[in-house]
């Protein structure tokens, strides 16, 4: 049991640039998320899905993406990378109730 | 809407004395709270919840919290620090009024331990 997986641990792209950070999940859990950390500001909410095929915006959506075709993954899209998304990102999952949410070991992104 | 105030940014104690980190919240429903350890360079940690069963509730390593409505606080205790404990602290409130496990955390505490 695995839990909750992030690739890559570390990625350095430039300005304008596109990736997927990709998080996967294998305890069978609905309510999947992503965060964004800064320093000073904690974490906040990107993006969550409560389930395949369910996605919703959080506090800080502009300028990512995010789809839900398997209950397992939950990849984020960076459509065209900005400085400004130069954080850590950690994903989450958890079952719908008790809503214990298990985190990743997160992804370090810095954009030049 | 919901939100959570870490009062210290950081806390410095010395190993074996009392640790207190210091949380208050907001929320218009009944909350779930919870307190988060993230280690350097790693992921983020569950160290106890609130559900609205015990109003003191006990975690891992020694640590728990009591929930206060009166005074809207969920405050994180030990009642000894070891150097393990050095960490940065996240109290966190669900949106379990609706209904989509969203987190809102604070915006943690580092705590250091001195020998």
């Amino acid at each position: 049991n695995a839990g909750v997986t992030q690739t890559p641990k570390f990625q350095v792209l430039k300005t304008g640039q596109s990736m997927t950070l990709q998080c996967a999940q294998d305890m069978n859990h609905e309510y999947m998320s992503w965060y964004r950390q800064d320093p000073g500001m904690g974490l906040r909410l990107i993006h969550y899905s409560v389930g395949a095929g369910i996605t919703d915006q959080g506090e800080v959506p502009n300028g990512y993406n995010v789809s839900r075709s398997t209950t397992e993954d939950f990849p984020l899209r960076l459509l065209s990378a900005a400085p400004s998304q130069t954080s850590v990102y950690f994903c989450a999952s958890s079952s719908p109730l008790p809503d214990t949410q298990y985190f990743g070991p997160g992804t370090r992104l810095t954009v030049l | 809407a919901q939100s959570v105030t870490q009062l210290d940014s950081h806390v410095s104690v010395s190993e074996g004395t009392p640790v207190l980190l210091r949380c208050n919240y907001s929320s218009s429903y009944s909350p779930s709270l919870f307190w988060y350890v993230q280690h350097p360079n790693k992921g983020l940690q569950l160290l106890l919840k609130y559900t609205s069963a015990a109003t003191l509730v006990k975690g891992i390593n020694g640590f728990e919290a009591e929930f206060k409505k009166s005074e809207t606080s969920f405050h994180l205790t030990k009642p000894s620090a070891h150097m393990s404990d050095a960490a940065e602290y996240f109290c966190a409130v669900s949106d379990y009024g609706g209904a989509t496990n969203k987190l809102i955390f604070g915006t943690g505490t580092l705590l250091a331990v001195q020998p």
